[in-house]
C-alpha cells in the first residue's frame, strides 16, 4: 500500500471488553511504532518493534496493554479488561530504520469506551 | 528524562503573512533529532522538517524554517506566506539518534485568517 493503514478507523466497546488495533505498515519498513494521543494532548510512545522483536515497551502503561508482530509486517495492539481512561486515539507509524529516517504515521484508530 | 514544552496552545496568523512556533526541549544527549510535524482534523502526522542536532545550519524546506539554538535547548518554527493550508496543529518532538521512540509536545494550534 502507499501509507500506513489501521482499522478499525473508529471503536466503541464497553468497559471491561477486550480490543485488538491492527496496523499495517508500510511495505519494507523494519520499525513500527505505537503511540496514545489523548484529546488535546501530543502523541505519547508506547512501544516499538524493530521486525519482529519489540525493541522498546517503556511505554506501556500496565500490563493490559499487549502488542505483537509475529512476522515483522502487520501488528496488532491488544488491551484487556478496556477502562475509560483508555479512550484516545491509538496512532501506529513505521519507518525503514533509526536515525534520521522519517516515521510515517497512519490516520489512527479513535478508541472510545463508554 | 527528556521532556518537550511548547508553550502557546493556540496561534494565529493572517494570510501570507509570516509566523513563529516556539519549542524547548530538555535532554542530556548530544546527538539527537528535533522534528516538526503537522496534524490537521484528519488525524494523519505529517513531517514538516527535521534538524539534526549536529549541524549548525538550522534546515528549511521551501516556507518552513527553524531557528535551532542548541545551547538554550530551543527550536522554534517559522512559517512565511502563511496559508489556509498551514491551519492544523503542530507538535515538535525530539529523537535520541540511538532510540526509535518520538518524544512529542503538547502541541500548537495554528489558525490562519483569510
Amino acid at each position: 500500500g502507499a501509507g500506513v493503514s489501521q482499522t478499525p478507523s473508529n471503536k466503541v466497546t464497553e468497559k471491561g471488553k477486550y480490543v485488538e488495533l491492527r496496523c499495517d505498515p508500510i511495505s519494507g519498513h523494519t520499525a513500527l511504532y505505537w503511540y496514545r494521543q489523548s484529546l488535546g494532548q501530543g502523541p505519547e510512545f508506547l512501544i516499538y518493534f524493530q521486525g519482529t522483536g519489540a525493541a522498546d515497551d517503556s511505554g506501556l502503561p500496565n500490563d493490559r496493554f499487549f502488542a505483537v508482530r509475529p512476522e515483522g509486517s502487520v501488528s496488532t495492539l491488544k488491551i484487556q479488561r478496556t477502562e475509560r481512561g483508555d479512550s484516545a486515539v491509538y496512532l501506529c507509524a513505521s519507518s525503514s530504520g533509526l536515525g534520521r529516517n522519517e516515521q510515517f504515521f497512519g490516520p489512527g484508530t479513535r478508541l472510545t469506551v463508554l | 528524562a527528556q521532556t518537550v514544552t511548547q508553550s502557546q496552545p493556540e496561534m494565529s496568523v493572517q494570510e501570507a503573512e509570516t509566523v513563529t512556533l516556539s519549542c524547548t526541549y530538555d535532554t542530556s544527549e548530544s546527538d539527537y533529532y528535533l522534528f516538526w510535524y503537522k496534524q490537521p482534523p484528519s488525524r494523519q502526522m505529517i513531517l514538516v522538517i527535521r534538524q539534526e542536532a549536529y549541524k549548525q545550519q538550522n534546515a528549511t524546506e521551501n516556507r518552513f524554517s527553524v531557528n535551532f539554538q542548541k545551547a538554550a535547548k530551543s527550536f522554534s518554527l517559522k512559517i512565511s506566506d502563511s496559508q489556509l493550508g498551514d491551519a492544523a496543529m503542530y507538535f515538535c518532538a525530539y529523537r535520541f539518534n540511538q532510540g526509535g521512540k518520538l518524544i512529542f509536545g503538547q502541541g500548537t494550534e495554528l489558525s490562519v485568517k483569510p
